[in-house]
């Protein structure tokens, strides 16, 4: 079946530095791809997409490239905040399942920046 | 406006307790799905609705039982939990069920089961 991998957490970086967090994906044809954020406490926020290949998904400062070729959706940030302090997931679209798609996601990677 | 709302924020009950989540969007979104999020895991997908019939049922146990009395708002019956099915539950909606939709998730109900 579909599957996404994201890079193992946690993740701890200094304030103002570069972000990359990988996510490389299993799936038949070419499903949208996505990143949540979910803050503290809170629920998952949409932060980006990308629907077909070479397609790059922005949202404050953060941006990831659809790579048909690689099957990657790497999410990357060239200067991040504290702020930026989350659970990040990776998900894909998976297939029609009786008429409805469902979202299949990364296992999620905690990050946490230091002021 | 992409916001999905959700009531109670959180939620204490007992094994014999029956309670109800509810979740309600206005953005005419036609399709409305449940998931479970454990601490430190993704979520879970648990049912699906399209134009208000249920649509997946991802193997749940039959202890929780979705509804969908309009195109707005979208329940979760509870009824004889077990202690592990404390979780975070997670409301969702997007335009359709197609594959480029993007699904809106609101702030989820934190449930824990005494």
């Amino acid at each position: 079946g579909d599957s996404v991998t994201q890079m193992e957490g946690p993740v701890t970086l200094s304030e103002e530095a570069c972000l990359t967090i990988n996510c490389t994906y299993t799936a038949t044809g070419y499903p949208s791809l996505f990143w949540y954020v979910q803050y503290p406490g809170e629920g998952l926020q949409l932060l980006l997409k990308a629907t077909k290949a070479d397609d790059k998904g922005s949202n404050k400062g953060f941006e990831a490239t659809y790579r048909k070729e690689t099957t990657s959706f790497h999410l990357e940030k060239g200067s991040v905040q504290v702020s930026d302090s989350a659970v990040y997931f990776c998900a894909l679209k998976s297939e029609l399942i009786q008429g409805a798609q469902k979202l299949v996601f990364g296992q999620g990677t905690r990050l946490t920046i230091n002021p | 406006d992409t916001e999905v709302t959700q009531t109670p924020k959180h939620l204490v009950m007992g094994m014999t307790n029956k309670k109800s989540l509810k979740c309600e969007q206005h953005m005419g979104h036609r399709a409305m799905y449940w998931y479970k999020q454990k601490a430190k895991k993704p979520p879970e997908l648990m049912f699906v609705y399209s134009y208000e019939k249920l649509s997946i049922n991802e193997s749940v146990p039959s202890r929780f039982s979705p509804e969908c009395p309009n195109s707005s708002l979208l329940n979760l019956h509870l009824h004889a939990l077990q202690p592990e099915d404390s979780a975070l539950y997670l409301c969702a909606s997007s335009q359709r069920v197609r594959a480029q939709e993007t699904q809106y998730f609101g702030p989820g109900t934190r449930l824990l089961v005494l």
